[in-house]
């Protein structure tokens, strides 16, 4: 089974519907984060939370909310869909406990279309 | 705010043979990490390889290698022996102290026969 997992992996929804992706992770890491990734743009960080009651805002994050519900999991809503939101979506994962080598670890990713 | 540069939107390079990718990067802090990661047609980020600022040996991991310039805050990765499947999207990342991976925008590289 996959240590960092994304549902669902591919949705197409409508502007100003409410749609919430979700990140699971069994690896035991206590940092989550949400990125995008757009053509030509690489990914741009969305939020991240560094443990269950710490969370930030990230580069781009209008139009987005978060929760972290438990150290294993942290989902990302969008309140009211639009299409410019539409995006592959990446959760990973870091230990901070590995120190400087801290490595993030992605999960599989999420295609978004939005009409 | 750090900033990771990509400045190759495509390469191409034959099978076997040896390619570079370069990445730039700005910044101010002196302890930091680098990183190059691997996106095939799949979509999976995959970690190619790190490296820690405040160390000058450059890292290797198998076919990949990289040349860490600190002054020049340059950090190119060399794909030895290329293989078909090496073909994907290269990110260059940034990580600083206490905070998130910054991307650069993407190598696509191309591997011929």
């Amino acid at each position: 089974d996959a240590d960092v997992t994304q549902t669902p992996r591919n949705r197409i929804t409508k502007t100003g519907k409410r749609i919430m992706l979700e990140c699971s992770q069994t690896k035991g890491h206590d940092r989550m984060y949400w990125y995008r990734q757009d053509p030509g743009l690489g990914l741009r960080l969305i939020y991240y939370s560094f443990d269950v009651k710490d969370i930030n805002k990230g580069e781009i994050s209008d139009g987005y909310s978060v929760s972290r519900q438990a150290q294993a999991k942290f989902s990302l809503s969008l309140e009211s869909a639009i299409p410019n939101q539409t995006a592959l979506y990446f959760c990973a994962t870091s230990d901070s406990k590995q120190g400087p080598t801290e490595t993030q670890y992605f999960g599989p990713g999420t295609r978004l279309l939005v009409l | 705010a750090q900033t990771v540069t990509q400045s190759q939107p495509e390469m191409s390079v034959q099978e076997a043979e040896t390619v570079t990718l370069s990445c730039t990067y700005d910044t101010s802090e002196s302890d930091y990490y680098l990183f190059w990661y691997k996106q095939p047609p799949s979509r999976q980020m995959i970690l190619v390889i790190r490296q820690e600022a405040y160390k000058q040996q450059n890292a290797t991991e198998n076919r990949f290698s990289v040349n860490f310039q600190k002054a020049a805050k340059s950090f190119s990765l060399k794909i030895s022996d290329s293989q078909l499947g090496d073909a994907a999207m290269y990110f260059c990342a940034y990580l600083g102290p206490g905070y998130a991976l910054n991307f650069g925008k993407g190598t696509s590289l191309l591997v011929t026969p």
